[in-house]
């Protein structure tokens, strides 16, 4: 079956500095992939979407590329926030399955 | 009202009352999804309703009952819940089932007392 890994949390970061989060993904066929963002006491919110290999998905000045040789779509950002701070989670969905999450990961910005 | 809106946003609710979360949602989708999430534990999918009709039902304990009268609407009915049910109940959509990205409300917080 599909699988979503996500590297495990919390990832502390300083204010400005640079951000990755893993993400690797296995799949019989061709996923989309998507990163979803959930901030305190709210639902989860999609962030960004690629739909094919080599597509770069991008939003708020996130960015993540579909990766096939690598099975991955690591997320990052250039320069962080506190605004930023929220848990991520990477999914991806085949054709008549239903969406896979990965366990999701802990961002916190420290000013 | 836009995207996809859940209420109450948050239950306080003894183990012998019956209540219900409500979602509904102003995409025009066709699936609608609830999920649970817990602390600590991953995001578990309960049920999934495509054009109105239950397609997937996740070993949920009889204790939760799902209703989807349009394909806009979805409910969960509760009753004589544990305090284990204790959880952030998510209502998704989506174009199709199994088809594209979904789109979650805000959530219900649930406390079970």
């Amino acid at each position: 079956g599909n699988s979503v890994t996500q590297m495990e949390g919390p990832v502390t970061l300083s204010e400005e500095a640079f951000l990755t989060i893993n993400c690797t993904y296995t799949a019989t066929g061709y996923p989309s992939l998507f990163w979803y963002v959930q901030y305190p006491g709210e639902g989860l919110q999609l962030l960004l979407k690629a739909t094919k290999a080599d597509d770069k998905g991008s939003n708020k000045g996130f960015e993540a590329t579909y990766r096939k040789e690598t099975t991955s779509f690591h997320l990052e950002k250039g320069s962080v926030q506190v605004s930023d701070s929220a848990v991520y989670f990477c999914a991806l969905v085949e054709a008549g399955n239903m969406l896979t999450f990965g366990g999701g990961t802990r961002l916190m910005v420290k000013p | 009202e836009t995207g996809v809106t859940q209420t109450p946003r948050h239950l306080v609710m003894g183990m012998t009352n019956k209540k219900s979360l409500k979602c509904e949602q102003h995409l025009g989708h066709n699936a609608m999804y609830w999920y649970k999430q817990s602390a600590k534990k991953p995001l578990e999918l309960m049920f999934v309703y495509n054009f109105k009709e239950q397609t997937e039902n996740n070993s949920v304990p009889s204790r939760f009952s799902p209703e989807c009268p349009n394909s806009s609407h979805l409910f969960l009915h509760l009753h004589t819940l544990q305090p284990e049910d204790s959880a952030l109940y998510l209502c998704a959509s989506s174009q199709a089932s199994g088809a594209g990205e979904q789109y979650f409300g805000p959530g219900t917080r649930l406390t079970v007392t």
